[in-house]
């Protein structure tokens, strides 16, 4: 029972063009949101988070945007480089509580 | 400051046998994680210990055991290797509870 689900295992886009990274969650306790960006045969690196009394949270060319309603989070990344490419990895948590509930991961391919 | 570390970097075991996984932090963080990363099921938790001297079971502690030496270091001990644990191994760290998490660079572990 994933309370975390990224749909698209893959995504591929066109160096300079955004790319959007798409999570859905269903625990509507959920209140703090990460992203993290792993490289192969590296460990995940922590890119941005946002808490759920906003909805929106930039960092240079990342921004994060929630809408709780529709229990949804995207990544926007302008414009998309060729170090982009990457696994995204969406994370949660609750209360601030020990335990952050990962997303199984969305591949990004930045095209030349 | 080298951050989260973890040794080995690669192991090759025997069905049946046993091995330590090591993970160590120098940035006084109060927490540490073990994860593990299968192709297409992201990062799930399998121990956590919230503060030295206290540990507690993740998603998937099965088969494993930890133990918080001491605020820096945090292992992860398999008794009896079976084939289902061939994974990727991440030991990650943060501040104090549901603070941003730092990971090492991963253990790839093989069991035949």
């Amino acid at each position: 029972d994933q309370q975390v689900k990224q749909n698209s295992p893959s995504l591929s886009v066109q160096e300079g063009r955004i790319s959007i990274l798409n999570c859905d969650y269903t625990n509507s306790m959920f209140d703090y949101f990460l992203w993290y960006k792993k490289y192969p045969a590296e460990g995940p690196t922590f890119l941005i988070s946002i808490s759920s009394i906003k909805d929106k949270n930039e960092d240079g060319r990342f921004t994060v945007f929630l809408n709780k309603s529709a229990k949804h989070l995207s990544l926007h990344i302008v414009p998309s480089q060729p170090g982009d490419s990457a696994v995204y990895f969406c994370a949660a948590s609750m209360n601030r509580d020990d335990k952050i509930i990962f997303g199984k991961g969305t591949r990004l391919h930045i095209l030349p | 400051n080298a951050g989260v570390t973890q040794t080995p970097k690669f192991q090759v075991l025997k069905t049946g046998q046993s091995m330590t996984l090591q993970c160590a932090q120098d940035m006084n963080h109060n927490s540490m994680y073990w994860y593990r990363q299968d192709p297409g099921m992201g990062l799930r938790l399998i121990y956590y210990s919230a503060s030295e001297g206290t540990t507690d079971k993740g998603e998937v502690p099965n088969g494993y055991n930890v133990s918080r030496l001491n605020k820096r270091e945090f292992s992860l001990r398999l008794e009896s290797a079976a084939p289902s644990q061939t994974s990727v191994y991440f030991c990650a760290s943060s501040a104090d509870k549901g603070h941003t998490q730092y990971f090492g660079p991963g253990t790839r572990l093989t069991v035949l």
